[in-house]
């Protein structure tokens, strides 16, 4: 079973609202990932990290933003929330090398934005 | 970005029936991941394939990798309603690049 673990599960939130979502894993993973997913549909990718200090931009733009300032943790904040951004968001990591690169998911976060 | 044809889109059989589902790229992957997705919950690993022909089974379901390595297929067995879910094949076409996945396949199971 993967050691990764996201906060809060269901978050309802009003407009304009800071708010962060929490992804940690506890299996000493350099990349970690956040996709966002609407109800039955494909996941994209919006953020990447290889390691400490590293965070990249995925390949669906995202207003949201990312901080890796510890290996295990990967926390996502958006600075004023809008309805648009309402939809699950799952976070994922992987070892950055060896012969098995499985990536791991949590249980993600459905987030509604009122 | 790189993307994987998935298909079935959604798949509505009777407990009992066998399922078939694949993904295909234009490019060589050497990673093949099947996840399992429940709602309101994040992806399930399944099986995980490296290597070219490689079949794997994880009792109900066989995946295979594609001789090309352009493709892979999952297949389920005698299916039962817990199935039921979207399933995502996934690629990785090195070791240190990020995976694309499908667009993912609903399947329905009825009892």
């Amino acid at each position: 079973e993967a050691d990764i673990y996201q906060t809060p599960r269901y978050l309802v939130i009003g407009t304009g609202k800071k708010i962060t979502l929490e992804c940690s894993q506890t299996m000493g993973h350099d990349k970690m990932y956040w996709y966002q997913q609407d109800p039955g549909m494909e996941l994209h990718l919006i953020h990447y990290s290889y390691g400490v200090n590293s965070t990249e931009k995925g390949d669906l733009s995202s207003e949201s933003t990312v901080s890796r300032i510890r290996t295990e943790h990967f926390p996502l904040t958006l600075e004023s929330a809008r309805p648009s951004h309402t939809s699950q968001y799952l976070c994922a990591s992987s070892d950055l090398y060896g012969g098995n690169t499985e990536a791991f998911f949590g249980q993600g976060t459905r987030l509604t934005v009122v | 970005g790189q993307q994987l044809n998935q298909s079935p889109q959604s798949m509505f059989i009777q407990e009992g029936e066998d399922v078939s589902m694949n993904c295909t790229s234009s490019s060589i992957f050497n990673t093949w991941l099947w996840y399992k997705q429940d709602p309101g919950e994040g992806p399930v690993l399944l099986i995980a394939l490296y290597k070219a022909g490689e079949l794997t089974s994880n009792g109900r379901l066989t995946a295979q990798f594609g001789i090309t390595r352009k493709d892979s297929f999952l297949n389920i067995s005698a299916s039962i309603p817990s199935d039921v879910g979207i399933y995502f094949c996934a690629g990785r076409r090195t070791s240190g690049s990020r995976l694309t996945f499908g667009e993912g396949t609903q399947l329905t199971v009825n009892p």
